[in-house]
């Protein structure tokens, strides 16, 4: 079958940095997508990886080992606006698998 | 560039009935995706379609149907609802080409069964 795992929930500090894991499990992978959702809104792409390696866009980077079946979404330099859910989806024969969603929230 | 659009964006129906829902995808796109998601739950795929074909399917039973016409807008059709179809119905447009690695989604429509 196709899974993905993600935690339910993390929690970090202002200013901080967090790390957001993903391991999944399906057949004809070719990338692996994060999306993040503010409640009451609508998703929106953050990052795409289909290679091996980290890719950073800003305070945001994404990395992917196809070997592991694992990725992680790494946030940098916290800010309150960025307290939402955070998805990752696998894409797979022409379908996007998704992850439950990992809710971040951020103390102050 | 005008965005995804989704209409209506509230709805409230009563067990039995069944419901339309629409989406109009970015100019120029072609492929349009469905998705259901539940409170804490991630997005459940529906379907895809693609220059007015279904491309592929999710697991859901019949009840679910979809179609796109040839200006690549969709909708989605749930017929006999029950109380469980209650969730956000999201859209998400894409080029169609390739790999499909970035989905615009709209608003979505939330749907209330009662």
């Amino acid at each position: 079958g196709q899974s993905l795992e993600q935690p339910s929930e993390v929690t970090a500090v202002e200013g901080a940095i967090v790390q957001i894991n993903c391991t999944y499990q399906t057949s004809g992978f070719y990338g692996l997508s994060w999306y993040q959702q503010h409640d009451g809104g609508a998703p929106t792409f953050l990052s795409y990886n289909a290679l091996d390696g980290l890719e950073e866009t800003g305070r945001f980077s994404s990395f992917l080992s196809r070997s592991d079946s694992y990725g992680y979404l790494l946030l940098q330099e916290l800010q309150m606006k960025d307290s939402a859910s955070y998805f990752c989806a696998v894409h797979s024969n022409y379908q996007l698998i998704w992850g439950a969603g990992t809710k971040l929230i951020i103390k102050p | 560039k005008a965005g995804v659009t989704q209409t209506p964006r509230y709805l409230i129906k009563t067990r039995g009935q069944q419901v339309t829902l629409s989406c109009s995808p970015i100019s120029g796109h072609r492929s349009v995706s469905w998705y259901q998601q539940t409170p804490g739950q991630g997005l459940q795929f529906l379907f895809e379609y693609f220059s007015e074909t279904q491309r592929n399917k999710g697991n859901f039973p019949g009840r679910f149907s979809g179609r796109q016409f040839s200006n690549s807008r969709s909708e989605m059709n749930v017929s006999t609802l029950e109380l469980g179809d209650s969730a956000l119905y999201l859209c998400a447009s894409a080029s169609g080409e390739g790999s499909n690695e970035k989905l615009f989604f709209g608003s979505g429509t939330q749907l209330s069964v009662l």
